[in-house]
């Protein structure tokens, strides 16, 4: 079945700090992939997505790119703040008809000390 | 302006009662879901609707039930045969993209 796996965190970075956390997946066919975040005690909100192979993904300065042959999907920062310090889960979409439930990775806590 | 919401945000309850969580969206959206998340396990799908008067279990639907009436709306029963139900609930919702949106939550404490 699909899956995904996360590098385990926390992950503690000081501002101005280079971000990545990993992301591999498992999963038939030709899946979405997404990053959502989650901030304390809310829900969680969309970050980036990209839909086919060597898409990248891109949004408040977070990227990903979409690799199929290494079946990864890694978020990346050049510098964080401390606002980004959060919870961030990675997640695929099963493909093919009625393709409507998310897979999610068992997230990574990222805290940015000033 | 157009979003998910859930209530109430923090909700407790004796244990052998059942409990209903709200979940509203007025995205338009066929689909909905309702996921558990509990501390280091990520999200786990309990149930999820692709449209009006049908749902489908998900992982852990065991304890749950839900109803689809209306589009706009998704409720989650948690009953008491549910072992542990304490846990922070997500409701989310999906159009034609497969990314889903997600409401605030609702955190369910049963003593």
């Amino acid at each position: 079945g699909n899956s995904v796996t996360q590098m385990e965190g926390p992950v503690t970075l000081s501002e101005e700090a280079f971000l990545t956390i990993n992301c591999t997946y498992t999963a038939t066919g030709y899946p979405s992939l997404f990053w959502y975040v989650q901030y304390p005690g809310e829900g969680l909100q969309l970050l980036l997505k990209a839909t086919k192979a060597d898409d990248k993904g891109s949004n408040k300065g977070f990227e990903a790119t979409y690799r199929k042959e290494t079946t990864s999907f890694h978020l990346e920062k050049g510098s964080v703040q401390v606002s980004d310090s959060a919870v961030y889960f990675c997640a695929l979409s099963k493909s093919g008809a009625g393709s409507y439930q998310l897979t999610f990775g068992k997230g990574t806590k990222l805290s940015v000390i000033p | 302006d157009g979003g998910i919401t859930q209530s109430p945000k923090y909700l407790f309850r004796k244990e052998g009662q059942n409990v209903t969580l709200s979940c509203e969206q007025n995205l338009n959206h066929d689909a909905m879901y309702w996921y558990r998340q509990d501390p280091g396990q990520g999200l786990r799908l309990i149930y999820y609707s692709q449209i009006v008067n049908d749902f489908q279990k998900g992982d852990i639907a065991e304890g749950y039930s839900v109803s689809r009436e209306k589009k706009e709306s998704f409720p989650l029963t948690v009953t008491s045969a549910q072992k542990n139900p304490t846990a922070f609930y997500l409701c989310a919702s999906s159009g034609t993209e497969y990314e889903q949106y997600f409401g605030p939550g609702t955190r369910l404490t049963v003593t």
